[in-house]
């Protein structure tokens, strides 16, 4: 059982927009601990996507965003494409383990 | 270009050890903390640790404590992670991660910002 919590999987058509939630607690996110994603394309290392809540590395495409309020952060994709079809990751930090956390992941299918 | 690059796969009998390195290029190794996460087949992302490359420093997850060690060799930028009384559900992909500085709006945030490229490490009898 992951600290955070992403729903299993999520889909969408291309052109769509989809979001990812990833919820906490009092001791991670709603703590304000910052929140960073990851993109993990199948048989390859997860890369960053967002850092910070809501920034994006250079190089990573505006289609990608993110936002955090309270216990929870979400990740949102817009003008979906076959590309971005891969496992999403939300991490953060816990203070009550005194380390990072990952949420479980969750699979995006571009339909 | 920063670059990570891992041992290759190993093969360990239940109760063993095994030693997975991480060689760093491409910037100051002493600079920022070397991570190591794991992914057990078909499951998600793990945290198991950090190194201070600079000071030797470590901070473990609870859960690894007592079985996992971090080292590093500055003359050669590359982290070490030994972990011990290897078990069947120690199976898994083990990255290591680089955290950068990354400042935005008056705030500096450290993600995981280089990833290795994973070794494999198989515990079967």
């Amino acid at each position: 059982q992951s600290v955070l919590t992403q729903p299993p999987s999520v889909s969408g058509a291309p052109g769509q927009r989809v979001t990812i939630s990833c919820t906490g607690s009092s001791s991670n996110i709603g703590a304000g601990y910052d929140v960073h994603w990851y993109q993990q394309l199948p048989g390859t290392a997860p890369k960053l996507l967002i850092y910070g809540n809501s920034n994006r590395p250079s190089g990573v495409p505006d289609r990608f965003s993110g936002s955090k309020s309270g216990t929870s952060a979400s990740l949102a994709i817009t003008g979906l494409q076959a590309e971005d079809e891969a496992d999403y990751y939300c991490q953060s930090y816990d203070s009550s383990l005194s380390g990072s956390v990952f949420g479980g992941g969750t699979q995006l299918t571009v339909l | 270009q920063v670059q990570l690059v891992q041992s290759g796969a190993e093969v360990k009998k239940p109760g063993a050890s095994v030693k997975v390195s991480c060689k760093a290029s491409g910037y100051t190794f002493t600079g920022y903390y070397m991570h190591w996460v794991r992914q057990a087949p078909g499951q998600g992302l793990e945290w198991m640790g950090w190194i201070n490359p600079n000071s030797g420093g470590t901070n473990y997850a609870q859960k690894f404590q007592g079985r996992v060690t971090m080292t590093r060799d500055t003359s050669i930028s590359t982290a070490y992670m030994e972990l011990s009384r290897l078990r069947s559900d120690d199976t898994a992909v083990y990255y290591c991660a680089s955290s950068g500085r990354y400042c935005s709006g008056g705030s500096c945030y450290f993600p995981f910002d280089y990833w290795g490229q994973g070794t494999l490490v198989t515990v079967s009898s």
